[in-house]
């Protein structure tokens, strides 16, 4: 089964971006014949999870929660496997563990593999 | 989308059951048969219990159940044991290629 590894911690000042990375270990997003599709769920501390958006990367179709929209971007290289969400104009608020979820096949809805997280804290 | 309501926490004795409710509406849980729940430990990343409302991903325990009466879905847990301590989270489609999380659920196993 594919595991995703997304990229490290990161500390981000107020009004900045970051840049987190998810990677299909095990083989790369085109190799799988199955079309499925990277989601990115995020969970602040001590909260419950929050859904973001997602992308089938053998289309390059994107989709956002309405509360990100112009905010986020989600991105992703088949030839590398791997996914990316990039947010901009970063608040407090946005200090969170942000993970990648799989979504097998897409159009299911359902998150049967998911990325270990990655924390990213908003501080001036 | 508003969050999906479940209860901040639950609890039962070891081999006993348990149901944790999530509540949506006509246009999330109601309308599609695409609920999922998720069980999470603390600092670990969630894990898929069960999906399409009652579908249990190969070689899951089958003492976790799902089912969905109209807008309120549920996860039973039967025959309780110590590792089923956690937090559990119900999702459903929301349309519109959206997903909707429940505020998640406090289980504990006394």
């Amino acid at each position: 089964q594919v595991q995703l590894v997304q990229s490290g911690a990161e500390v981000k000042k107020p009004g900045s971006s970051v840049k987190v990375s998810c990677k299909a270990s095990g083989g790369t997003f085109n190799t799988d014949p199955v079309s499925y599709a990277i989601n990115w769920v995020r969970q602040a501390p001590g909260q419950g999870l929050e859904w973001m958006g997602g992308i089938l990367p053998m289309f390059g179709k994107t989709y956002y929660a309405q509360k990100f929209q112009g905010r986020l971007t989600i991105t992703a290289d088949q030839s590398k496997g791997t996914a990316y969400m990039e947010m901009s104009g970063l608040r407090a608020e946005d200090t969170a563990v942000y993970y990648c979820a799989r979504e097998t096949p897409s159009g299911t809805y359902f998150f049967d593999s998911w990325g270990q997280g990655a924390l990213v804290t908003v501080s001036s | 989308q508003s969050a999906l309501s479940q209860p901040a926490s639950v609890s039962g004795s070891p081999g006993q059951s348990i149901t944790i409710s999530c509540t949506g509406t006509s246009s999330d849980v109601g309308r599609f048969n695409l609920v999922s729940w998720y069980q999470q430990h603390p600092g670990k990343a969630p894990k898929l219990l069960i999906y399409e409302v009652t579908k249990r991903p190969s070689g899951l325990s089958d003492r976790f159940s799902g089912s969905k009466s109209d807008n309120t879905a549920s996860l039973t847990i039967s025959g309780l044991q110590a590792e089923d301590e956690a937090d559990y989270y119900c999702s459903s489609y929301a349309g519109s290629s959206s997903v909707v999380f429940g505020g998640g659920t406090k289980l504990t196993v006394l």
